[in-house]
């Protein structure tokens, strides 16, 4: 079993839609999260940290579900620059070790 | 400008030869890690440093080598024992202090073996 496991999608959104989606993590001593956007090609660039229940900022919020062990992200008022692929990090480790989920594709159309 | 480089963009090699990956920052960050990246896959820990003259073993170590002499850099040498070098890899940072887990990437090196 993958220790970071989300759905790849692709998860079609209208423009000015809201869309979410989940990550379930499978290390119960797993304290911290991130969310990681991903374009076509590039690197991943940090979006979201969620230390405790949860975050919002802007139209993104991540909430924490430790008693499931699952995060979501919601992308409210979904703009067409939204468009990437969404990767979701636990960390697993003491030190600070990542570990990756595969990603889950968003696409935003007019 | 802050950031992490790494060098080249693109990367054309002949198997049975090794090659090395440049990464090179200038957040003063501490740690400095390797990942590959290969399509439909998450990323995967090749090697980590937390501090200089140190470096760790990720998940995927096999077949790859890399040095930490300096703190700026970590390069990564691809040797002709990887199996499969075809990925994209992509070089990481963090900032100093605990707990500091955020990771900030270079734009990567896609690496084609033939």
């Amino acid at each position: 079993r993958k220790e970071v496991e989300q759905d790849p999608g692709p998860f079609n959104v209208p423009e000015g839609a809201t869309v979410a989606f989940n990550c379930t993590y499978s290390n119960s001593a797993s304290q911290s999260f991130f969310w990681y956007r991903q374009d076509c090609r590039k690197e991943p660039k940090l979006l979201m940290s969620v230390y405790s229940s949860g975050n919002e900022d802007g139209r993104f919020t991540a909430q924490l579900n430790r008693a499931s062990q699952y995060i979501s992200l919601l992308i409210r008022d979904s703009k067409l620059s939204d468009s990437a692929t969404y990767l979701c990090v636990a960390v697993t480790d003491s030190w600070g070790k990542l570990q990756f989920g595969a990603g889950t594709q968003v696409v935003v159309t007019p | 400008d802050g950031g992490i480089t790494q060098s080249p963009k693109y990367l054309f090699r002949k198997e049975g030869q090794n090659v090395t990956l440049s990464c090179e920052q200038n957040l003063n960050h501490d740690a400095m890690y390797w990942y590959r990246q290969d399509p439909g896959q998450g990323l995967r820990l090749i090697y980590y440093s937390q501090i200089v003259n140190d470096f760790q073993k990720g998940d995927i170590a096999e077949g790859y080598s890399v040095s930490r002499e300096k703190k700026e850099s970590f390069p990564l040498t691809v040797t002709s024992a990887q199996k499969n070098p075809t990925a994209f890899y992509l070089c990481a940072s963090s900032p100093p202090g605990l707990p500091s887990y955020e990771q900030y990437f270079g734009p990567g090196t896609r690496l084609t073996v033939t």
